[in-house]
């Protein structure tokens, strides 16, 4: 098993500059989340997906951030227009269904916005 | 507002030691009470996990103690080894949603 596959690990980017940042479950997982991790704040649920419908999207800062679940083994985080506040690592975690007590965590993406 | 108090934010001890890193919750509806342990570069990963009607759990070096009526929770590395040098994250979940702690960064010196 591959496990959580996210890309790209590392993006630097322009204030302003649009950034995507793609997550892979494990597949015959149905549900899917994404996180930020800072420094100051540390690990926050940005967006969760069951079976590829968004039913958490409250952690989503801005309405620049935006996410899509178009099949059951793709996602996308999208950032646009980015700000140099953005900066962060963004991971995507799956588990097998709502309400399983195991996520499993990419490796991240390290975000830098200058 | 976090949902989980983690402390402390680091710690280091000699090989052999027992680093104790503690988390409080107020939330009484969150039913698993879970740890992470990050490396850097990498994802958190679970490391150990424990009910609320349980006062103990242990997997190998790794031991939750659970204190249901003073709403904490801690976790002791017995015979801590400088692989075991990594950020340990208390988490609790209720429904889909993982609360997580700070972190503690724990230094385990040779």
């Amino acid at each position: 098993d591959a496990g959580v596959i996210q890309s790209p690990r590392h993006e630097v980017t322009e204030m302003g500059q649009e950034v995507t940042l793609r997550c892979k479950p494990i597949s015959g997982h149905n549900s899917l989340f994404w996180y930020r991790q800072t420094m100051m704040r540390g690990l926050e649920l940005l967006i969760y997906f069951n079976n590829n419908v968004p039913i958490d999207d409250s952690g989503m800062p801005e309405d620049r951030f935006s996410a899509k679940m178009p099949n059951a083994s793709f996602s996308t985080l999208k950032i646009q227009p980015s700000e140099p506040r953005d900066s962060a690592v963004y991971f995507c975690a799956s588990s097998l269904q709502k309400g399983s007590e195991k996520l499993f965590f990419g490796s991240g993406t390290q975000l830098s916005v200058l | 507002q976090q949902q989980v108090k983690q402390s402390p934010q680091s710690l280091i001890v000699q090989k052999g030691g027992i680093p104790i890193i503690n988390c409080a919750y107020e939330n009484t509806a969150f039913d698993y009470f879970p740890w992470y342990q990050q490396f850097p570069g990498k994802g958190p990963a679970l490391l150990i996990a424990i009910r609320p009607d349980v006062s103990e759990k242990k997997e190998g070096r790794f031991t939750i103690s659970f204190n249901k009526s003073a709403k904490q929770f801690s976790l002791h590395i017995m015979d801590s080894q400088p692989g075991d040098s990594a950020t340990y994250f208390c988490a609790a979940k209720y429904d889909y949603k993982l609360s997580f702690g700070a972190g503690t960064t724990v230094t385990v010196r040779a």
